[in-house]
């Protein structure tokens, strides 16, 4: 999951399998959250983003899921492919904020 | 539509030098940001425009940063003189009628030396 460390949490998971990755926020006047993927050398690429009067949203092989009871956003990967090594961003925005704070940053790493 | 696109990709200069960084960002796109992303940082938010205006700078760290925004389709950030901490990856990002889901461009991997 996400980290306030200087080092990126990483995880492994082995090619087919379902990925599971976490982010804790602190802001609860956020009201969107949006999930980037970054391979190395290239900019966050856009994956799926969902508002705070959501709980699940799902796209082409993610999904990503909402608790804003304990503030915490997930975003699943089906049948993980190694295309989707990358380190996977959280951003959260409130209410008529053009702005997005990230976290850290989780490093997936697919096992072929 | 080609995205964001950032030049140079890659730039190494001296410290004390004058570096411009460049963007153009998606056509029709209101919102322009700049980032710079550090491994001890992550990815900070330095300044953003509306309208080539600018709205917030208060993630620029020091006054040897400017950006600008002569028209919609450019934007640079200048950073005058240089010094080894600049030494980053700088991305820019536009945005729509979403404002939040902004489009990244490639980045701009700076080394001060």
């Amino acid at each position: 999951g996400e980290s306030v460390g200087l080092h990126l949490p990483t995880l492994s998971v082995q090619e087919g399998d379902n990925s599971i990755i976490n982010c804790a926020y602190s802001n609860s006047a956020s009201d969107y959250f949006i999930w980037y993927k970054q391979e190395s050398g290239k900019g966050p690429q856009f994956i799926i983003d969902i508002r705070s009067n959501m709980d699940k949203r799902q796209g082409q092989r993610v999904t990503v899921l909402l608790n804003k009871t304990v503030k915490h956003l997930s975003l699943q990967i089906a049948a993980t492919q190694p295309g989707d090594s990358a380190v996977y961003f959280c951003a959260e925005s409130g209410a008529g904020s053009y702005q997005l704070t990230f976290g850290k940053g989780t490093k997936l790493s697919v096992i072929p | 539509d080609a995205g964001v696109i950032q030049s140079p990709r890659h730039e190494v200069t001296e410290m004390g030098q004058e570096v411009t960084l460049r963007c153009k960002p998606i056509s029709g796109h209101d919102y322009l940001f700049w980032y710079r992303q550090t491994m001890m940082r992550g990815l900070e938010l330095l300044i953003y425009f509306n309208n080539n205006v600018p709205i917030d700078d208060s993630g620029m760290p020091e006054d040897r940063f400017s950006a600008k925004m002569p028209n919609a389709s450019f934007s640079t950030l200048k950073i005058q003189p240089s010094e080894p901490r600049d030494s980053a990856v700088y991305f820019c990002a536009s945005s729509l009628l979403s404002p939040q889901t902004q489009y990244f461009g490639p980045g701009t991997r700076l080394l001060v030396l």
